[in-house]
């Protein structure tokens, strides 16, 4: 298992367009997040997947952000209409179930700049 | 409303001495915290976890301690290695919720 795999790993678009980003968790994880990191501060939760379904997501999540999980594998993030206060890194995480010994292991995250 | 803080955005110790990495909290509901480091351009990886049932969590040369009345945690990394020199996240967690509240991150670089 080579980890949590995140594509593309930068991704530069003009305001205003629609964005794409995919994530492949750990094969066997059920638990999938996508997290938001602008410069200088840490990562902010954006939705929780268990499985296929979409539990939580936060107010940070507007209605331009969507986020699936089809079969409960691989998930992508959608961004539409994008401003460029959504340049930031989107990274996604998985865990096999909400371990707070082990936490989430990450991948290594898609930057988007909006121009 | 940042509710885990990290007020030291950088810190530079010598090989072979003590980093001690510092994070308070607002929210008393959290009980689970956690430690994460992050090279660049990697993901944040687990470095080591506490429940706030204790008071110090070890692994090897890493040591976390809880002090739940001042709410404040603080990573221990003895001896420090050049190889540690990375971004430390704090992170905190309520049993039962999905997410977790990231501090801003420390910059350690330990000098040769």
């Amino acid at each position: 298992d080579t980890g949590v795999s995140q594509d593309p790993r930068h991704k530069i678009t003009k305001r205003g367009q629609n964005v794409t980003f995919r994530c492949d968790p750990i094969s066997e994880h059920n638990r999938l997040y996508w997290y938001r990191q602008t410069l200088g501060q840490g990562p902010e939760f954006l939705t929780y997947f268990q499985n296929e379904a979409q539990l939580e997501k936060s107010r940070l999540l507007s209605d331009r952000f969507s986020a699936e999980r089809p079969k409960g594998s691989f998930s992508t993030l959608e961004i539409q209409r994008t401003e460029q206060g959504d340049s930031a890194m989107y990274l996604c995480a998985s865990s096999l179930d909400w371990d707070s010994h082990y936490g989430y292991t990450f991948g290594s995250g898609t930057r988007l700049t909006v121009v | 409303d940042q509710q885990v803080k990290q007020n030291s955005p950088s810190l530079s110790v010598q090989e072979g001495r003590i980093s001690i990495l510092n994070c308070d909290y607002t929210n008393s509901m959290f009980d689970y915290f956690l430690w994460y480091k992050k090279y660049p351009a990697e993901g944040p990886t687990f470095l080591i976890s506490i429940s706030s049932i204790k008071d110090k969590n070890e692994d090897g040369r890493f040591t976390v301690f809880l002090n739940k009345s001042a709410k404040h945690l603080s990573l221990h990394i003895v001896p420090s290695q050049p190889g540690d020199s990375a971004v430390y996240f704090c992170a905190a967690s309520v049993t039962g919720a999905n997410n977790l509240f990231f501090g801003t991150g420390t910059r350690l670089t330990v000098i040769p």
